[in-house]
């Protein structure tokens, strides 16, 4: 299977605790982008990055959440300090570029705080 | 105003049935739209693209409306496999900042 990969596919965690999520894209996309889901609620935009330059963060965002993509191919979401809140379908989705904008998902971290 | 807004329905059509959805965007000067389908607990799939000169995929055709900034999603002989939620997605100018609507919850019955 060549399409967007994330891992884990589910994580249950305590308040408090720091977690991280891992995204492979699709080989040469070089567009990855980091969306949150919340039930009856369209994805909703983290951050985005060309290659591995981070170009747009989330005003949403606090300064709990970082992202990288080290070496422009798989990312990495990083949660500390974990909230109630936080609980949601953590969606990353890749991008070819260079005039292609489709947008192709991966199945989701589904987080759950407890 | 939201930047893109969908009727969250759920719309409940009999098999056979046509079905259409629209969805508005606020930024006029916005220039790729989509349509993309999630089934329950399932990650959103690309539908189809809409162009300016509209754009039909079997029982599906979107079209594009930038006067009353809308675009729409009809589908016709509803299947109830059609049965999902359809997201309208908006690219705005200058960014790569994908805007989601809400989604429509369409339901096909038997």
């Amino acid at each position: 299977d060549t399409g967007v990969s994330q891992d884990p596919r589910h994580k249950i965690t305590k308040r408090g605790q720091n977690v991280t999520f891992r995204c492979d894209p699709i080989s040469e996309h070089n567009r990855l982008y980091w969306y949150r889901q919340t039930l009856g609620q369209g994805p909703e935009f983290l951050t985005y990055f060309q290659n591995e330059a981070q170009l747009e963060k989330s005003r949403l965002l606090s300064d709990r959440f970082s992202a990288e993509r080290p070496k422009g191919s798989f990312s990495t979401l990083e949660i500390q300090r974990t909230e109630q809140g936080d609980s949601a379908m953590y969606l990353c989705a890749s991008s070819p570029g260079a005039g292609d904008e489709k947008l192709f998902f991966g199945s989701g971290t589904q987080l759950s705080v407890l | 105003r939201k930047e893109v807004e969908q009727d969250p329905g759920p719309f409940n059509v009999p098999e056979g049935a046509t079905v259409a959805f629209n969805c508005t965007y606020s930024n006029s000067a916005s220039q790729s739209f989509f349509w993309y389908r999630q089934d329950c607990r399932k990650e959103p799939k690309l539908l189809m693209s809409v162009y300016s000169s509209g754009n039909e995929d079997g029982r599906f055709t979107a079209q594009l409306n930038r006067a009353s900034q809308y675009i729409s999603l009809l589908i016709r002989d509803s299947k109830l496999s059609d049965s999902a939620t359809y997201l309208c997605v908006v690219l705005p100018p200058g960014t790569y900042k994908y805007i989601f609507g809400t989604g429509t919850r369409l339901k096909v019955l038997a």
